[in-house]
């Protein structure tokens, strides 16, 4: 099916642990992005790609890994959880990023 | 100071009320104003695009831009009970997709 999937859909984890957060586009745009939503703060950008093996930070970055090896794939990485990144997780791709993007239906998760 | 400001409500109307939802913004650079809504567990979807001011009509949604006062509005007539989910501004400039910055989001609730 086109469009852009995340998995998992919810996770818990506990405070330390490594934890990946998968994202996949069928439509080959360019930019791809990572946002975090929590209650207050509405969207903030963690970190986005232009392009494969071309990333950049966003407004929240500490604390994420991101790779970009093929453009259809933005994998955000959690290197040692903590409470502070339980949150709900959206990934993004857009074409040029001048209209919009479209968004994944996102990833819940809870760091106990 | 947030460079973009949005009421988070909650807004609640009676069906058929006309809504009219808001946000300001400091950055005079944006160019590019969007309008995303994001039903309850699910991503943000794009509603409205606008390019510099002016105004757009979309059925029953209208989303106008004054950059002058760096102010923008969404209005829905004839608002119907499937209008309730969050509402989100967005803005960037002429970097386009990594400077797009969101507003927290307006909770609107549309009353049978």
């Amino acid at each position: 099916d086109a469009g852009i999937t995340q998995s998992p859909r919810y996770k818990i984890t506990e405070t330390g642990r490594q934890v990946t957060l998968m994202c996949h586009q069928t439509w080959s745009h360019s930019y791809m992005f990572w946002y975090r939503q929590d209650l207050g703060h509405g969207l903030r950008l963690i970190y986005y790609s232009a392009a494969a093996d071309i990333t950049d930070k966003g407004e929240v970055p500490d604390g994420y890994v991101v790779s970009r090896s093929k453009t259809e794939n933005f994998p955000l990485t959690l290197e040692s959880a903590t409470r502070s990144q339980t949150s709900v997780y959206f990934c993004a791709s857009s074409e040029s990023g001048f209209y919009g993007y479209t968004f994944g239906s996102g990833t819940r998760l809870t760091v106990v | 100071q947030k460079e973009v400001e949005q009421d988070p409500g909650p807004l609640s109307v009676p069906e058929g009320a006309i809504v009219s939802l808001n946000c300001t913004y400091s950055n005079s650079a944006f160019q590019y104003f969007m309008w995303y809504r994001q039903y309850s567990r699910k991503g943000p979807e794009l509603l409205m695009y606008t390019y510099s001011s002016g105004n757009k009509e979309d059925g029953r949604f209208t989303a106008q831009v004054d950059k002058s006062s760096k102010y923008i509005s969404l209005f829905i007539r004839d608002s119907q009970p499937s209008d309730s989910a969050t509402y989100l501004c967005a803005m960037s400039g002429l970097q386009g997709a990594q400077k797009l910055v969101f507003g927290q989001g307006t909770r609107l609730t549309i009353n049978p």
